[in-house]
Formats: structure tokens, C-alpha cells, sequence
């Protein structure tokens, strides 16, 4: 069964440029969580998708990200314009049904990452 | 004050030895995932637990809630276990990760 793949593995961009990442989660999961690796610092929460619906998106740093996952299936988070401190490691990964809604918890298994430097 | 906090952040060993890496979490987080990275490379799911012990080959993850603490063990570490090590908490609500700061393990041969 393949794993969680994203796409690029490295994007190096200049500020004020428009990237996109992409994640295909593990066919089935209906949970796809965005998380980012900035320089230094830990690993934060960006945003939680169910199925095609925004669960929680209290992590997104501001209006300049915008994820999507149409379809339910792969998600795409693009950042435009990119600025600086956009630069680091975003990581997605996926679990198996909404069983989170009940209390349970789901293994995430998390894709490769995606090295997003902005200069 | 983080969440979740990792001791030590950079630990060096040598092959065989024991190591111990610590997390310490905060009220909230029902349950705990230990993560893998190797240089370059992506996260690995190595546990995750709410009560007790889990064991998988030579590492051993115990969590006990009273303290809200976690610890991860590698018994006869080798030098391929040289990686970061990362304690996650998991919040009831929506199963997102609040993550520590990481562990650099290198195991010398």
C-alpha cells in the first residue's frame, strides 16, 4: 500500500511568489493534517481536513495560506504571496476515518515533507 | 511554556548502550505519539499510546498519565538508531499533534 506522497519534495521560490505543495494521503484516510517545521523551531499544527471539510484550521499563520482538498482525496496548500518566514518543512499525514469524533484516536502516518525555502 | 517538552534535546551514545528520552506534557493531551526522523529523511510512527507500555523490538514507550509523562527507551542502541525522536500529544478533539521540541540521538559505533 503506498504511503502518504507529497509533491515537491524541495521548492525554492523568491518572496512575493506563489507556491503550491501537494499531499496525497493513504487511500481511505479521511483525516489529512497540514503541519510545518520552521527553522528552530518545533513542529506546528496548520489545519485538519475531514474528508473534503475544513475540521480546524486554527494553525494557519494568516489569509496568505489557502488549503484545499476538493473531492475529498489529495489536498493542495498554497501560499502567495510567499514571504521570508514562510521557509521550512511542511509535512503532511494522514489517519483513518472520523473516528476522532468519538474520542479514539487514529495512528497519523506522515508523508516526506516538503522543503519550501523562500529567499 | 511549551505543551509538550522533550529532555534532552541532543543525546550521544554509545552502541549498546541504554537511552532514555523523556516527554513531559501538559493538561489536555489525552495520549502521546514517539515519532521518528532520520536525516533527510520523513517521520516515522513509532508508538502511540494513552496508558501503560508498548514495546517493538528494542524500543519500549511507557506513558504515565497521573504525571503526564512519557518516556521512550531504546535498549542496545545501534548506530542506526541515530535520528531525532519526537513526542507528540494528541488532543481528544480532532486527534491534532502538539509536538515537542525533538531529541537528536546519534549513537556512536
Amino acid at each position: 500500500e503506498a504511503g502518504v506522497t507529497q509533491f515537491p519534495s524541495h521548492s525554492v521560490i523568491e518572496k512575493g511568489q506563489t507556491v503550491t505543495l501537494r499531499c496525497d494521503p493513504i487511500s481511505g484516510h479521511d483525516n489529512l493534517y497540514w503541519y510545518r517545521r520552521v527553522m528552530g523551531k518545533e513542529i506546528k499544527f496548520l489545519l485538519h481536513f475531514v474528508k473534503e471539510s475544513k475540521q480546524d484550521e486554527s494553525g494557519m499563520p494568516n489569509n496568505r495560506f489557502l488549503a484545499e482538498r476538493t473531492g475529498g482525496t489529495y489536498s493542495t496548500l498554497k501560499v502567495q504571496p510567499a514571504e521570508l518566514e514562510d521557509s521550512g518543512v511542511y509535512f503532511c499525514a494522514s489517519s483513518q476515518d472520523a473516528a476522532s469524533n468519538r474520542g479514539l484516536y487514529n495512528e497519523q502516518f506522515f508523508g516526506p515533507g516538503t522543503r519550501l525555502t523562500v529567499l | 511554556k511549551n505543551e509538550v517538552e522533550q529532555s534532552p534535546q541532543n543525546l550521544t551514545a554509545q552502541e549498546g548502550e541504554f537511552i532514555t528520552i523523556n516527554c513531559s506534557y501538559s493538561v489536555g493531551i489525552s495520549a502521546l505519539h514517539w515519532l521518528q526522523q532520520h536525516p533527510g529523511g520523513g517521520i516515522v510512527s513509532l508508538f502511540m499510546l494513552s496508558s501503560g507500555k508498548k514495546k517493538h523490538g528494542r524500543l519500549i514507550a511507557t506513558i504515565n498519565i497521573q504525571e503526564k509523562h512519557s518516556s521512550l527507551h531504546i535498549t542496545a542502541s545501534h548506530p542506526r538508531d541515530s535520528a531525532v525522536y519526537i513526542c507528540a500529544g494528541i488532543k481528544a478533539a480532532g486527534n491534532k499533534l502538539t509536538f515537542g521540541g525533538g531529541t537528536r540521538v546519534l549513537v556512536k559505533p
